[in-house]
């Protein structure tokens, strides 16, 4: 089945403990993107990768990292979570990055609470 | 820049009311896309339609429609008869034609929460 699969899809853990989320996908997809769901915010956009070893900030990138080794894996790191970073994620991939008609598949969601 | 508002925030309806979500998009582009996605209870997001921004004609699928109205910038969604099951956050996206690789990003709107009460 073609998927996005994120885990941890739960998380609760303390300022400054550092965190992996990881985020794979199944459908040779070149664009990945990270984002997160805040209340009243809807979907912002962390990071994205518009191929291997190809990534750039979006509109809320401090606190995060991200990395592509690997064309299906793209992994989002805190290093030193902030309770400001107690989110809803989600990782999405799409056929290609380069063109805004490529619909967005979306893994299931991480929820994140840093205490 | 580009900017998608869903003035609802909340919405109730009763089984088998109509009811339509509003989508208002500012974008400087003329070859643009426009989506839709549900997110049911469980959390999910699921996609529902893409339009383009030379494909005007309003589309139905099943008890969904959607108005696309370039002269308003508008792009509103309707269910007709709604369900209990229908019963989520929508989201309304905006993404330009070209990136030009200096930024792949579906802009969002913030989401208006649909309750259908039996």
């Amino acid at each position: 089945e073609a998927q996005v699969t994120q885990n941890p899809r739960y998380l609760i853990t303390v300022t400054g403990k550092k965190l992996t989320v990881t985020c794979s996908q199944n459908m040779n997809h070149e664009y990945m993107s990270w984002y997160r769901q805040d209340p009243g915010l809807g979907l912002r956009q962390i990071y994205y990768s518009m191929n291997v070893e190809v990534t750039d900030k979006g509109d809320v990138p401090e606190g995060y990292k991200v990395s592509r080794k690997e064309k299906r894996n793209f992994p989002l790191i805190l290093e030193s979570p902030s309770p400001n970073q107690t989110s809803l994620y989600f990782c999405a991939s799409s056929l290609r990055g380069d063109t805004g008609a490529n619909v967005l598949t979306f893994g299931a969601g991480s929820r994140l609470t840093v205490l | 820049a580009q900017k998608v508002t869903q003035a609802q925030t909340e919405i109730s309806v009763v089984e088998k009311e109509d009811v339509t979500l509003d989508c208002v998009y500012e974008t400087r582009d003329t070859t643009y896309y426009l989506f839709w996605y549900k997110q049911p209870p469980s959390g999910e997001l699921v996609f529902l339609i893409r339009r383009n921004s030379f494909d005007e004609q309003n589309e139905i699928s099943g008890r969904y429609s959607w108005n696309f109205q370039k002269s308003t910038s508008s792009f509103n969604f309707t269910i007709t008869a709604s369900q209990v099951v229908d019963s989520a956050v929508y989201f309304c996206a905006l993404s330009e034609m070209n990136y030009g690789g200096s930024q792949g990003n579906l802009i969002f709107g913030k989401g208006t929460k649909l309750s259908v009460k039996p």
